[in-house]
């Protein structure tokens, strides 16, 4: 367990819908990235957020972004879905002191079924 | 540009035997790197953690390397078993980089 959570645990939206995912990160962490994984892919990183800031963004569209808010929690959102947004979507936090990202512990994930 | 590879692809090995996945990356300037494990339709659990000054790691069964200057890091499995199946991934952090780098991992059956 690394006590970082996602929900929903599965999604199926259709083409050009909107998603939101959810991501509570550990207690005290204040740094949380997302990554797509397409299936038989490594992740790859879309972005990550930096006490509430945009800290870094990977080769993703701007219809795909995010919040972080104090509590510790986090969405991304994406907006008019493609097909091609299917995807494992997961959310990893850490702490960021005064060095770079040290170890990330990552959640279970939000499949994306886009149809 | 990091980019990271893993090979093979998938790996099949009876229950028992000792093996090695092989992770390669392009660029040196790494802050560490990250051997994860990934079970079908699920998350990333972090094995191994070695940062860019030291060798290697151990934990239990596991054992990672890492060869910076020739980009190169290696997971050992000592006495495989049904329960490690799974799909292997590494990951790189470089300096000045936010994101962690993953390869496609490799895909490792231990067949009983």
């Amino acid at each position: 367990e690394t006590g970082v959570t996602q929900s929903p645990t599965h999604l199926i939206k259709t083409r050009g819908q909107q998603v939101t995912l959810r991501c509570s990160s550990q207690s005290g962490h204040n740094t949380v990235s997302w990554y797509q994984q397409a299936l038989g892919q490594g992740p790859q990183f879309i972005f990550q957020y930096y006490r509430e800031e945009e800290n870094g963004r990977g080769n993703f569209p701007p219809r795909f972004s995010g919040l972080q808010f104090p509590n510790y929690s986090s969405e991304l959102n994406v907006n008019a879905l493609e097909l091609d947004d299917s995807a494992l979507y997961l959310c990893a936090s850490s702490l960021v002191s005064s060095g770079p990202t040290d170890t990330q512990y990552f959640g279970p994930g939000t499949r994306l079924t886009v149809l | 540009k990091q980019e990271v590879t893993q090979i093979p692809a998938a790996l099949s090995v009876p229950e028992g035997e000792n093996l090695v996945l092989n992770c390669s990356f392009t660029d040196s300037a790494i802050y560490n790197l990250q051997w994860f494990r990934q079970d079908p339709g699920k998350g990333l659990t972090s094995l191994l953690l070695i940062q860019s000054s030291q060798r290697e790691q151990t934990s239990g069964r596991l054992n990672a390397s890492l060869d910076k200057s020739s980009g190169r890091s290696t997971l050992y499995i000592a006495a495989s078993q049904p329960g490690d199946s799974a799909t292997y991934l590494c990951a790189v952090l470089n300096f000045g980089n936010e994101k962690l780098t993953f390869g496609t991992g490799t895909r490792l059956t231990i067949i009983p």
